[in-house]
């Protein structure tokens, strides 16, 4: 199992900021994602965070809006760039181990005025 | 890309009824995931399903991947107050392993007393 950490829990912002969500996770972990929950939707996958490289990002999801850092493999973080209402959401970090399967942290969840 | 279709969207049920949800896609899946997200927090894997036509249970809970491989079945019996969350399905992106995920839409369920 992996126990994954959130931070923060919950923010609220004013449009035009920026702000960082850690994830941490207790054991070192070769895959790690970032999610995205908009209110009352479902589970929209952001980015694979890649240790040492660049974030792999999704379809309609960019390196400017969404910057990620994984300088190891049990941290990560993902900024929520330029933040307008429409970022408002609940964001996820999760971890993947081959042969088990993917856990998800606490969530942290935004809003935006 | 890939869809999953979760349906009931809702489901507001007697403490001690039984419960069915079910998850269509428009392309194959080679694995089937449950989720269960509960107020506040990330979701957590209920029930993993790794070959058409497998059964799997996880106390009351039951789980079917469908034949054709195009969906799937989660079933609770004699439900109770706890069981109040969103159950999300989930198949993996292309990769044929759990590790980026599409999600459904969601079943929310509702447990009376």
């Amino acid at each position: 199992s992996a126990v994954i950490s959130q931070k923060p829990s919950r923010d609220i912002c004013q449009r035009g900021t920026s702000l960082t969500i850690q994830c941490q996770v207790d054991s070192q972990v070769t895959m790690m994602f970032w999610y995205r929950q908009q209110p009352g939707q479902s589970l929209t996958l952001i980015a694979t965070a890649n240790q040492g490289s660049e974030a792999t990002y999704e379809s309609g999801f960019v390196i400017d809006k969404f910057p990620i850092s994984r300088p190891n493999l049990t941290f990560s973080t993902l900024t929520v760039s330029n933040m307008s209402p429409e970022d408002s959401s609940i964001y996820l970090c999760s971890v993947y181990r081959p042969g088990e399967t993917q856990y998800f942290g606490p969530g942290t969840r935004l809003l935006v005025l | 890309g890939q869809q999953l279709n979760q349906s009931p969207q809702s489901m507001f049920i007697q403490e001690g009824e039984d419960v069915s949800m079910n998850c269509t896609s428009s392309s194959i899946f080679n694995t089937w995931l449950w989720y269960k997200q509960e107020p506040g927090e990330g979701p957590v894997l209920l029930i993993a399903l790794y070959k058409a036509g497998e059964l799997t249970s996880n106390g009351r809970l039951t789980a079917q991947f469908g034949i054709t491989r195009k969906d799937s079945f989660l079933n609770i019996s004699a439900s109770i107050p706890s069981d109040v969350g969103i159950y999300f399905c989930a198949g993996p992106q292309n990769t044929g392993t759990a590790s980026k995920l599409t999600f459904g839409t969601g079943t929310r369920l509702q447990v009376t007393l």
